[in-house]
């Protein structure tokens, strides 16, 4: 059974900071690989998607990495702005199907 | 397109009665997941729809819940009867393999 790890569990960082968040799983079978932003009382926004033959993605600020062999991905959020604290949420999609497995995600804030 | 729709937005009901969250997924899109989300349990797949049929709904708790899907564009999840511990988020996304899935605003439960 595939399972979603996300280290640290709440985050705490200076505005302008440059910061990883991290995402590991279990099973390297993975179809492909989402990065989610949830606001506090809202729904799910997706950020990036990866799939399983690329090694990143790249939005604006954000940079996500692919490592399936060792079963990891990070997002990188470059100088951090008091507007990008929400949790980020990781969740992998196996080939079995189209279901996705979320890690618990990371609470970020960014203090001005 | 508005995105995925659900309603409603907050439901309040007491113990025992039967409660139906909607959900409208974005048009031509031929997936449909039920969601449920909970501080204790983070978010956790209920069951998804493929092309209007259910594909797993191994994740759905116990027989109190069922879901249904008439059509490509609309889809029920029914709790009867609902109890405390079924208060909860409940989303629903849209997806079109293979690409990402878009959530909607989610509906919040409470059963008193």
């Amino acid at each position: 059974k595939q399972e979603v790890t996300q280290i640290p569990a709440a985050l705490s960082v200076p505005e302008g900071e440059n910061l990883v968040l991290n995402c590991s799983f279990t099973d390297s079978a993975i179809y492909n690989l989402q990065w989610f932003r949830q606001d506090p009382g809202k729904g799910l926004t997706s950020l990036l998607l990866i799939q399983s033959s690329q090694r990143e993605q790249t939005s604006g600020r954000l940079n996500a990495s692919l490592d399936k062999s060792s079963g990891r991905s990070t997002l990188y959020i470059a100088a951090s702005q008091p507007g990008d604290s929400a949790t980020y949420l990781c969740a992998v999609r196996i080939n079995a199907g189209n279901m996705l497995t979320f890690g618990g995600g990371t609470r970020l804030m960014v203090k001005p | 397109d508005a995105g995925v729709i659900q309603s409603p937005r907050h439901e309040v009901t007491e113990m025992g009665q039967e409660v139906t969250l909607r959900c409208k997924p974005i048009s031509g899109h031929d997936y449909l997941f039920w969601y449920r989300q909970t501080m204790m349990r983070g978010l956790e797949l209920l069951i998804y729809f493929n092309n209007n049929v259910p594909i797993d709904d191994s994740g759905m708790p116990e027989d109190r819940f069922s879901a249904k899907m008439p059509n490509a564009s609309f889809s029920n999840l029914k709790i009867q009867p609902s109890e405390p511990r079924d208060s909860a988020v409940y989303f629903c996304a849209s997806s079109l393999l293979p690409y990402e899935q878009y959530f909607g605003p989610g509906t919040r439960l409470t059963v008193t």
